[in-house]
């Protein structure tokens, strides 16, 4: 069985650095692209960027290019989303997902999504 | 604003049919890997539907999807309670090189 489970709900002030990770299980971890989705509060789903653990190749959105570091250690199976210097306004639920297939022309669907890790930032 | 439009909000009553429009452009539904994600109050996205009308185990046959052009559309009969939910679009831009959802869609189920 596939899961990708999520480090825990944190509570952080603004200007403080985070990193949160997931764990994949139940597949070969280093051969699936696996990227970051952002929730806000009462919104909708916005897509950050991937990691292919294999090579630690990362593709980010333009609208996280920047503001976020995705990394991946395929020896422990994790993948990992940090800020250096966290806003209010990155206050939200953060979902790791895996695409079934990323190439050249792009990538496919998301397949399986982690539980979410809620990060609170006060300011 | 999103790159698929999707309507905010529908409501069918129980057993009866509802549909939920994606709209985008030619650079991302013209592709067949466009998939639907169930959202249910308090919880993860699930995959509900993928390379457009394919069913991943433990999606009911009452739901199936379809494209036309560059809009493509979720369809949901038999409507129960349990089918509340947000239901979101999401596929691959080759011109922003990214992958994009719809805003979402609310279904009630009245």
């Amino acid at each position: 069985e596939v899961l990708l489970v999520q480090s825990g709900a944190e509570v952080k002030k603004s200007g403080e650095s985070l990193k949160i990770s997931c764990r994949g299980s139940g597949y070969s971890f280093s051969s699936f692209w696996i990227g970051w989705v952002r929730q806000m509060p009462g919104k909708g789903l916005e897509w950050m960027g991937i990691i292919y653990p294999g090579d630690s190749e990362t593709k980010y959105s333009t609208s996280f290019q920047g503001q976020v570091t995705i990394s991946a250690d395929k020896s422990i199976s994790t993948a990992y989303l940090q800020w250096s210097s966290l806003k209010a306004s990155d206050t939200a639920i953060y979902y790791c997902a895996r695409h079934g297939y990323c190439g050249d022309s792009g990538c496919y669907d998301i397949d399986y999504w982690g539980q979410g890790t809620l990060v609170t930032v006060s300011s | 604003q999103s790159v698929l439009t999707q309507p905010p909000s529908v409501s069918a009553a129980p057993g009866q049919k509802v549909t939920i429009s994606c709209s985008g452009s030619s650079s991302n539904i013209v592709s067949n890997y466009l998939s639907w994600y169930q959202q249910l109050p308090g919880t993860a996205p699930k995959l509900l539907l993928y390379e457009v009308n394919k069913r991943p185990s433990g999606t009911p046959d009452r739901v199936s999807g379809s494209k036309s052009g560059t809009s493509a559309t979720l369809a949901i009969t038999g409507l129960q309670t349990g089918d509340e939910a947000d239901y979101y679009c999401g596929t691959w831009d080759t011109s922003l090189s990214a992958w994009v959802f719809g805003g979402g869609t609310r279904l009630t189920v009245l």
